[in-house]
């Protein structure tokens, strides 16, 4: 079964600074990865995802994130933060399975902004 | 914009009561699923419909059920609630089973149960 880690529960960042949100994987082929921000009180909006081919990948609102097959990880960074982007960030494997598409979740990481 | 509307946003009720709590979807997408998000948690998936087709997760307690009485709409009941559920539920629609589609969610429905 695939499972998702996210290590750092909450992290806060000044605005304007560098961000970067790391996830680690299990899943025993070629993952699907993506990762996910909610806002609070809302539902998830998709910041981007990874099937194959080029391991850096761009996203929604200059996110972009890494996958390194050898490390199992797919981290999420942004070069400069906005306040607007506090919120929960979860990273996500899609798998196959016979009766569905399971999307296993990490546990979130909440990023704080400091003006 | 094609999107995911659920309703109620918020929705209060007493230990034991039923509840519904309702979905629909203008993407004409043939997967509908149910999540529940506990506070600081990760999304859990219920269940979810391929078309008309039910699947259940193994651990889905037996107070929660769904129904999708056409495409564009999916039922959440929960039977007879219990502190331990309230929550966010969140509805998310798909075109496919692959593990390549993107879920698409609504804002969510957050209950309370007192």
């Amino acid at each position: 079964a695939q499972s998702v880690t996210q290590p750092d529960i909450h992290i806060t960042v000044s605005e304007g600074a560098s961000l970067e949100l790391r996830c680690n994987y299990s899943y025993g082929a070629t993952p699907y990865l993506f990762w996910y921000v909610q806002s609070p009180g809302q539902g998830l909006q998709l910041l981007l995802k990874y099937f194959s081919g080029d391991t850096l990948v761009q996203g929604i609102k200059g996110f972009e994130a890494e996958f390194k097959r050898s490390q199992s990880s797919f981290n999420l960074r942004k070069p400069s933060v906005h306040w607007s982007d506090a919120a929960e960030y979860f990273c996500a494997v899609g798998a196959v399975k016979a009766a569905g598409n399971k999307l296993t979740f990490g546990g979130g990481t909440r990023v704080l902004v400091k003006p | 914009d094609a999107m995911v509307i659920q309703n109620p946003r918020y929705q209060v009720t007493q230990f034991g009561k039923p509840v519904t709590l309702s979905c629909s979807q203008t993407l004409n997408h043939n997967v509908m699923y149910w999540y529940q998000q506990k506070s600081s948690q990760a999304p859990k998936l219920l269940f979810h419909y391929y078309d008309k087709d039910f699947n259940n997760e193994a651990d889905t307690p037996d107070n929660f059920q769904s129904r999708r009485p056409n495409t564009s709409f999916c039922f959440l009941d929960i039977r007879s609630p219990g502190l331990g559920d309230a929550a966010m539920y969140l509805c998310a629609t798909s075109r496919t089973v692959s593990g390549a589609n993107v879920l698409t969610f609504g804002a969510g429905s957050r209950l309370t149960v007192l």
